[in-house]
């Protein structure tokens, strides 16, 4: 099986940098996923790493180290509307896409 | 340009009752699934489709049921309504074999009083 470890909260002020962790237990997988979202919306797709290494898509990154069972999402030059929850999961190897979903992490961004 | 629908946005159960939530993608995904998020537990899969005819158990499928009758369309049962099962819904399709996104619908807000 497969299980994620998020910090619950991140605060950090407007134009930070903030990195909200996500360490897994898993047997195999095929890679690491971000999901942003708002309070009252649905998870939305932010960005995936399939290898090793760090993925930069705009003002968001995100980083794979498979050695090290871990991985980030990175967040530069923060907006009061990337307040939202920030969830990370992971896709497993072998047969059916059905990913496993962390917790969460509640980004709050202070002006 | 839809993507995934789910219907309705909002419901309130007496215990007991049955009711039936609607999952509609228009992107010729084969794979969906529902999910049920509560706060502090993220979301935690009921069930999920890998295609027409097909159905599997999530991780919390106890108190449902499913079906896939159509490829664009995942339905998720509930016989009879738990206080438990107060919770948001929703619902999400795969791209294509190899893909990685989940398209996630707006969700359902269900209350069983």
């Amino acid at each position: 099986g497969q299980s994620l470890e998020q910090p619950s909260e991140v605060t950090a002020v407007e134009g930070a940098i903030v990195q909200i962790n996500c360490t897994y237990q898993t047997s195999g997988f095929y890679g690491l996923s971000w999901y942003q979202q708002h309070d009252g919306g649905a998870p939305t797709f932010l960005s995936y790493n399939a290898l090793d290494g760090l993925e930069e898509t705009g003002r968001f990154s995100s980083f794979l180290s498979r050695s090290d069972s871990y991985g980030y999402l990175l967040l530069q030059e923060l907006q009061m509307k990337d307040s939202a929850s920030y969830f990370c999961a992971v896709s497993p190897s072998g047969g059916s896409y059905i990913p496993t979903f962390g917790r969460g992490t509640s980004l709050i961004v202070h002006p | 340009n839809a993507g995934v629908t789910q219907t309705p946005k909002f419901r309130v159960l007496k215990t007991g009752q049955s009711m039936t939530l609607l999952c509609a993608q228009d992107m010729n995904h084969e794979y969906m699934y529902w999910y049920r998020q509560d706060p502090g537990m993220g979301l935690r899969l009921i069930h999920y489709s890998v295609g027409e005819g097909t159905t599997a158990k999530g991780e919390v499928p106890d108190g449902y049921n499913v079906s896939r009758l159509k490829k664009q369309n995942f339905l998720l049962g509930l016989e009879s309504a738990a206080p438990s099962q107060t919770s948001v819904y929703f619902c999400a399709s795969r791209s294509p074999p190899g893909g990685n996104i989940q398209y996630f619908g707006a969700g359902t807000r269900l209350s069983v009083l």
